[in-house]
């Protein structure tokens, strides 16, 4: 196990089109998230997964957004009619709820590489 | 609201000089602050965290609740310090992280 993967590294597509993303968390790991980072910014919390409940969703999430993680390992993220708006790179964490603890209940979050999406 | 401030994009230094990057926050409630870092070309990993009190690579940072900042400090910065550095705030329960903007520290030979 390498760590947190996510695939594709890079994606460009048209406006209007849909793109789906992968996040594989690290084994056991039952958290995984999503951020959001775009140029000159720090990541943004898009959502947030407990073994494979939808915890948390921020209101970036619009109605064009959809994340999945049907048994509680691996993940999707799927943008609907993609706007250039979309283009940044989205970031997968996963980390533990037990073993890991770094301090009254905080697991520290391991990062993906990201996938870059650009929208044209 | 939530929110995590890094004043400075930039910061150039000299290897060897002292280095402070700037984080302050805004939270209702009592915050857990972490830096993250990220050299060129790896994923973002956790540096440090406030309630752990360590140093890490030689950096340490206080937590101050009174001027609520959390900055990130070394007293002689080498040339692999060079990265982007995040500042970042957890909620009460955990679930997410609130990131700054970061700021890029470059340390120059």
């Amino acid at each position: 196990d390498t760590g947190v993967s996510q695939d594709p590294r890079h994606k460009i597509t048209k406006r209007g089109q849909n793109v789906t993303f992968r996040c594989d968390p690290i084994s056991e790991h039952n958290r995984l998230y999503w951020y959001r980072q775009t140029l000159g910014q720090g990541p943004e919390f898009l959502t947030y997964f407990q073994n494979e409940a939808q915890l948390e969703k921020s209101r970036l999430l619009s109605d064009r957004f959809s994340a999945e993680r049907p048994k509680g390992s691996f993940s999707t993220l799927e943008i609907q009619r993609t706007e250039q708006g979309d283009s940044a790179m989205y970031l997968c964490a996963s980390s533990p709820t037990a073993g890991g603890l770094l301090g009254q209940g905080f697991y520290e979050q391991y990062f993906g590489p990201g996938t870059r999406l650009t929208v044209t | 609201a939530q929110r995590v401030t890094q004043p400075e994009k930039l910061l150039s230094v000299f290897k060897g000089a002292p280095v402070e990057l700037k984080c302050n926050y805004s939270y209702s409630g009592s915050p857990e602050l972490f830096w993250y870092v990220q050299y060129s070309r790896q994923r973002l990993q956790l540096l440090l965290r406030h309630i752990s009190r360590e140093s890490i690579k030689g950096f340490t940072a206080d937590l101050n609740k009174g001027e609520t900042s959390f900055h990130l400090k070394k007293p002689f910065a080498q040339e692999e310090d060079s990265a982007m550095y995040y500042c970042a705030l957890s909620n009460t329960g955990f679930q997410k992280l609130v990131f700054g903007t970061g700021t890029r520290l470059l340390v120059s030979p």
